[in-house]
């Protein structure tokens, strides 16, 4: 299986409520990227989170690191319709000096 | 705001055509990459360039070529085009390294063109 998978595949909710998506890899990382995709556009980079950091917030996106797990969640809080689209992580492995991307979670925000 | 534009959102060809996908930034980026993106195969790296003239293979080379003549456009080079070459492209760029030669500076994050999707018929 590949560095970064996300899980779930796929995710549908409600307006307003809370949506996590997670990441787990393999290899000992530097930093660990959020990015979001809307349909047939490319990707937009929303979070970077360190090796040694556990928590980062920003506007309604807050993100976990546990790299003792090799893994991390991306939470949006109180979601809107304009959150539909599909998220990445990212993860900047340690020696590889590249990004490598997950298959990513789509994500339906219904009205 | 960094702004990195791809010559053409769709496009249609043969098989057997050389196929030209350019990519161009405007905030003196040193990095830039080709990635190609399948469903349920994410994002893989074709190839990628830290200086005018150098390139480095990603993950995925074969069948592709690219080239930088300047810093600010990063040409993919589709040299006989295939029907497994149908894809959807994304250029990237990143700001720069430190130190030079390295792909990237830690921490850095990248910035995406709007994609082409290419169909190969």
């Amino acid at each position: 299986s590949q560095q970064g998978e996300e899980d779930p595949q796929a995710l549908s909710i409600q307006e307003g409520e809370n949506a996590t998506m997670n990441c787990s890899y393999k290899t000992s990382i530097n930093n660990l990227q959020w990015y979001r995709q809307n349909s047939g556009r490319g990707l937009v980079h929303l979070i970077l989170i360190r090796s040694n950091e556990r928590e980062k917030h920003s506007g309604r996106l807050r993100v976990t690191l546990d790299t003792s797990k090799k893994s991390s969640s991306l939470l949006i809080t109180a979601s809107r319709a304009a959150d539909t689209a599909s998220y990445f992580c990212a993860t900047d492995i340690q020696g590889a000096q590249k990004l490598v991307f997950g298959q990513g979670t789509r994500l339906t925000i219904n009205p | 705001d960094v702004k990195v534009t791809q010559s053409s959102r769709y496009l249609v060809k043969r098989t057997g055509e050389k196929v030209f996908l350019e990519c161009v930034q405007d905030m003196d980026h040193e990095n830039m990459f080709w990635y190609r993106q399948d469903p349920g195969l994410g994002l893989r790296l074709i190839y990628f360039s830290y200086d005018v003239k150098m390139k480095e293979k990603g993950d995925i080379p074969e069948g592709y070529s690219v080239s930088r003549e300047k810093k600010e456009r990063f040409s993919l080079i589709l040299e006989s085009a295939s029907t497994n070459q149908t894809s959807m492209y994304l250029c990237a760029s990143s700001l720069g390294t430190d130190p030079p030669g390295w792909l990237r500076r830690r921490g850095e994050k990248l910035f995406f063109g709007s994609g082409t999707q290419l169909s190969v018929l």
